[in-house]
């Protein structure tokens, strides 16, 4: 089946811990994202990818890094500088960012939780 | 600026009602793409519709139908005869093509509105 993982579903982290979250494709998308979702809030770009080895920074990149070597796979990382990294993470992918009209398709998502 | 409006933060109905969600967005783009995307409690996000700016024509997909006026910068989106598989949270996105500080491209979410169905 065709689609988008990430994985884990539930991560919990202590404070001054980085973290990563990972996200694969098999939808051979060029255009990948990462949002954040807080509660009774809209989605916010991170970070984006258009192509294999490019990314770059969306509202709220501070205290998040990302990296793109492969086409099917954008890693988030959660750093320890991110000062409210408890959230829920959605990663998500499209076939082509220049065509502004495609839609994104999205992964389940990673709940954040800091303790 | 640009930006999108879902003034409803929740709503609730009793199965077989009618339920309008509205949407206004703001832009300065005259060429544009709207969205609706549902989020259930599962919380991955599912697309259902997509409508650029040039077009609008209302569209009725099922139970599912969206009203495009332009006049009023808005997208509402009505469920009819709703159900309990209904109950989720529905997101209103916009997308222009100008670069204002960085954002062409990318999609500009709404804050969503929580729809609970009750049987």
């Amino acid at each position: 089946d065709g689609g988008i993982t990430q994985s884990p579903k539930y991560l919990f982290r202590k404070e001054g811990q980085n973290v990563t979250l990972s996200c694969e494709q098999n939808l051979n998308h060029d255009a990948m994202y990462w949002y954040r979702q807080d509660p009774g809030q809209g989605l916010r770009l991170i970070y984006y990818s258009q192509i294999v080895n490019d990314f770059q920074k969306g509202d709220i990149a501070e205290g998040y890094s990302v990296s793109r070597e492969k086409k099917e796979s954008f890693p988030l990382t959660v750093t320890s500088a991110q000062k409210n990294p408890t959230a829920f993470y959605l990663c998500a992918s499209s076939i082509d960012h220049r065509t502004n009209s495609n839609e994104q398709f999205f992964g389940p998502g990673t709940r954040l939780t800091v303790l | 600026a640009q930006k999108v409006t879902q003034a409803q933060t929740e709503i609730s109905v009793v199965e077989k009602e009618d339920v309008t969600l509205d949407c206004v967005y703001e832009t300065r783009d005259t060429t544009y793409y709207l969205f609706w995307y549902k989020q259930p409690p599962s919380g991955e996000l599912v697309f259902l519709i997509r409508r650029n700016s040039f077009d609008e024509q209302n569209e009725i997909s099922g139970r599912y139908s969206w009203n495009f006026q332009k006049s009023t910068s808005s997208f509402n989106f009505t469920i009819t005869a709703s159900q309990v598989v209904d109950s989720a949270v529905y997101f209103c996105a916009l997308i222009t093509l100008i670069n204002y500080g960085g954002s062409q491209g990318n999609l500009i979410f709404g804050k969503g509105t929580k729809l609970s169905v009750k049987p």
